[in-house]
């Protein structure tokens, strides 16, 4: 049972262009999300959070969307860079102290 | 901000043999560690959650006396994978939670097993 998911396996955006990166989970008692940017055979690098008293969070050129009665979050990226392209991985938690439930990942090409 | 190192990074060992793998929070004291599986294209799978100085707490499914965990201090917790098993071929990695101010957890660069 996927609690949390990213539909898209992947997306190919121009450099300078937005990215939008979607994920959606069933697990209403999920109230804290964050994004996670992966390289292989590396670990992952925390991007971005937000709590569900939130729908929006912004930092630099990451913007964390979330739709609470949609179930759906999403991020944002702009303008996208060539060093953006990575594996990006949305995470859910019910509480910020407990235990993260990860989507499948997205992988993003930013292309020149 | 903060660093979690994995020790090895990689280790081939032989079908039967047990390996240990080394996570630890370098400049800061994580008094919980997560142990996470990822197979090729797929999402991290949590295995368990470390508390110094008590055990483990298993997710559903993970054989604990396989996958043994130990967190015996602030800064180190270590999975040890025993009777390794071409299955158990995998890239494990940890994390850890900083409990002052920020909830994220850090994690570290991960460990390739493959077992032969």
């Amino acid at each position: 049972d996927q609690q949390v998911k990213q539909n898209s396996p992947s997306l190919s955006v121009q450099e300078g262009r937005i990215s939008i990166l979607n994920c959606d989970y069933t697990n209403s008692m999920f109230d804290y999300f964050l994004w996670y940017k992966k390289y292989p055979a590396e670990g992952p690098t925390f991007l971005i959070s937000i709590s569900s008293i939130k729908d929006k969070n912004e930092d630099g050129r990451f913007t964390v969307f979330l739709n609470k009665s949609a179930k759906h979050l999403s991020l944002h990226i702009v303008p996208s860079q060539p060093g953006d392209s990575a594996v990006y991985f949305c995470a859910a938690s019910p509480g910020t102290a407990s235990k993260l439930t990860f989507g499948t990942g997205t992988r993003l090409q930013v292309t020149l | 901000g903060a660093v979690v190192s994995q020790h090895p990074s990689w280790v081939i060992c032989k079908s039967g043999t047990s390996v240990k793998i080394e996570c630890r929070s370098l400049d800061f004291q994580a008094t919980t560690m997560f142990w996470y599986r990822q197979f090729p294209k797929q999402s991290l799978m949590l295995m368990a959650t470390s508390n110094e100085g008590s055990k483990a707490t298993y997710e559903q499914g993970v054989e604990k006396d396989k996958f043994l965990i130990n967190h015996a201090s602030l800064t180190l917790s270590t999975l040890t994978v025993t009777s390794a098993h071409p299955e158990d071929s995998s890239f494990y990695i940890c994390s850890a939670r900083d409990p002052v101010g920020v909830y994220e957890q850090y994690f570290g660069p991960g460990t390739r097993l493959t077992v032969t």
